[in-house]
């Protein structure tokens, strides 16, 4: 089967940094996704992992392990205007399906 | 260049009725995505069409169904609704089949009273 997982819901101040956490399990891989959605708009793409490793833009980056099955997304100073969902996507399978978690929901407080 | 175009926007249906959505995809991409969104299962995915032809189907019954025209447009219809099928609709387009960068629509918000 397929199962993505991240945590529900996070907290962070304004000015720090935050990683959110995502472990997948599916069969086959052909790259992992972040998106952001913000309440009552349409996910934006933030970044794409194919390969091992850090992938840097901007305040944001995404690291992964295919090994372990494991991307982490972190924001670097942080704003009140990240305050929203993060999606973690994994491309798999013959067809590219793309496959999504359920999101975090990251609140920035003041 | 525009965006992903769904509509209607909004819409509220009652238990039996059918509903069709529709998804004008950014020009040039012939990929359509339609995923169901709701707070508990956060995006599931319907099904994926490519020049006109269904190329992944999530795990929806047969009352979920869909269609791409030759000029890349699509539309989603379910049909005998249930109240569990209100849900936000949500498009996306790409150039190639689900690869790379998914562009998404505001998204068609259903309610089934």
């Amino acid at each position: 089967g397929q199962n993505i997982d991240q945590p529900t819901e996070m907290t962070a101040t304004e000015g720090a940094i935050v990683q959110i956490n995502c472990t997948y399990q599916t069969s086959g891989f052909n790259g992992l996704f972040w998106y952001q959605q913000h309440a009552g708009e349409a996910p934006t793409f933030l970044s794409y992992n194919v390969l091992d490793g850090l992938e840097e833009k901007g305040r944001f980056s995404s690291f992964l392990s295919r090994s372990k099955g494991y991307s982490y997304l972190l924001l670097k100073e942080l704003q009140m205007k990240d305050s929203a969902s993060y999606l973690c996507a994994v491309a798999s399978g013959a067809t590219n399906k793309l496959i999504f978690g359920t999101g975090t929901l990251l609140a920035v407080q003041p | 260049k525009a965006g992903v175009t769904q509509t209607p926007r909004y819409l509220i249906k009652t238990r039996g009725q059918q509903v069709t959505l529709s998804c004008s995809p950014i020009s040039g991409h012939r990929s359509v995505s339609w995923y169901q969104q709701t707070p508990g299962q956060g995006l599931q995915f319907l099904f994926e069409y490519f020049s006109e032809t269904q190329r992944n189907k999530g795990n929806f019954p047969g009352r979920f169904s869909g269609r791409q025209f030759s000029n890349s447009r699509s539309e989603m219809n379910v049909s005998t609704l249930e109240l569990g099928d209100s849900a936000l609709y949500l498009c996306a387009s790409s150039l190639a089949q689900q690869a790379g960068e998914l562009f998404f629509g505001e998204g068609s918000r259903l309610t089934v009273l």
